[in-house]
């Protein structure tokens, strides 16, 4: 079965930091187009970053210098460093696959279940 | 970059729900369009526009033109309530972006 199962949340104090784990199985990640996207409580998807083919990373502006994505081919997990962390970066961390169905990349069809963080004082 | 959404749409059983997206980018980039059930994580409805995902029931489509990218649920029922939310890629086509959700009341 293809899914993709993230780990790693939890409360840490703003300017701490985190590491989330994005473990695959039924598919390899490193051929595959892999996001991280997350959701404020009670607001709306914001994509975070992206690891794709090839290893190209790209970040959403909010996140560019703070996060780092990255990825171990060997347990076929992704990861997101999440360092100086803010309040606002509170919310649930989704790991997104890119359908291998569509002709082009873009549209995401296998989703975890999320993990939490919590950044407060 | 931005896609843009009404905050919510309402509709009676049976009736057609068209929620709508809005983007600069729209005219040369794919929508997408995902289905979000409250505590549930996305599922993906339709791609690359109008295609439907396999398992997705008919009543769902959707069309793109210029920058106006449009679902329509027709003959909408109760379990389609959740919030549903456009995504497509910027013009580089490497960073993504959502549309900021429209919650649908189906009742």
């Amino acid at each position: 079965e293809v899914q993709v199962v993230e780990s790693g949340g939890g409360l840490v104090q703003p300017g701490g930091s985190l590491r989330l784990s994005c473990a695959a199985s039924g598919f390899t990640v490193s051929s595959s187009y892999m996001n991280w996207v997350r959701q404020a409580p009670g607001k709306g998807l914001e994509w975070v970053s992206g690891l794709y083919i090839g290893g190209r990373t790209y970040y959403a502006d909010s996140v560019k210098g703070r996060f780092t994505i990255s990825r171990d081919n060997l347990k076929n997990t992704m990861y997101l460093q999440m360092n100086s962390l803010r309040v606002e970066d509170t919310g649930v961390y989704f790991c997104a696959r890119d359908s291998v169905v569509t002709a082009t990349p873009g549209g995401m069809d296998v989703w975890g279940p999320g993990t939490t963080v919590t950044v407060s004082s | 970059y931005e896609l843009t959404q009404p905050p919510s749409v309402s509709v009676s059983p049976g009736q057609t729900a068209r929620i709508t997206c809005s983007g600069d980018a729209l005219p040369k980039q794919y929508a997408y369009w995902y289905q979000q059930k409250s505590g549930q994580a996305p599922v993906l409805v339709i791609y690359e526009d109008s295609k439907r995902l396999s398992g997705i029931p008919e009543r769902f489509s959707a069309s793109s033109s210029g920058a106006l990218a449009t679902l329509t649920i027709s003959g909408a029922q109760v379990e389609d309530e959740a919030a549903y939310y456009c995504s497509s890629t910027d013009s580089g086509g490497n960073h993504r972006v959502f549309g900021g959700g429209t919650k649908l009341t189906v009742l």
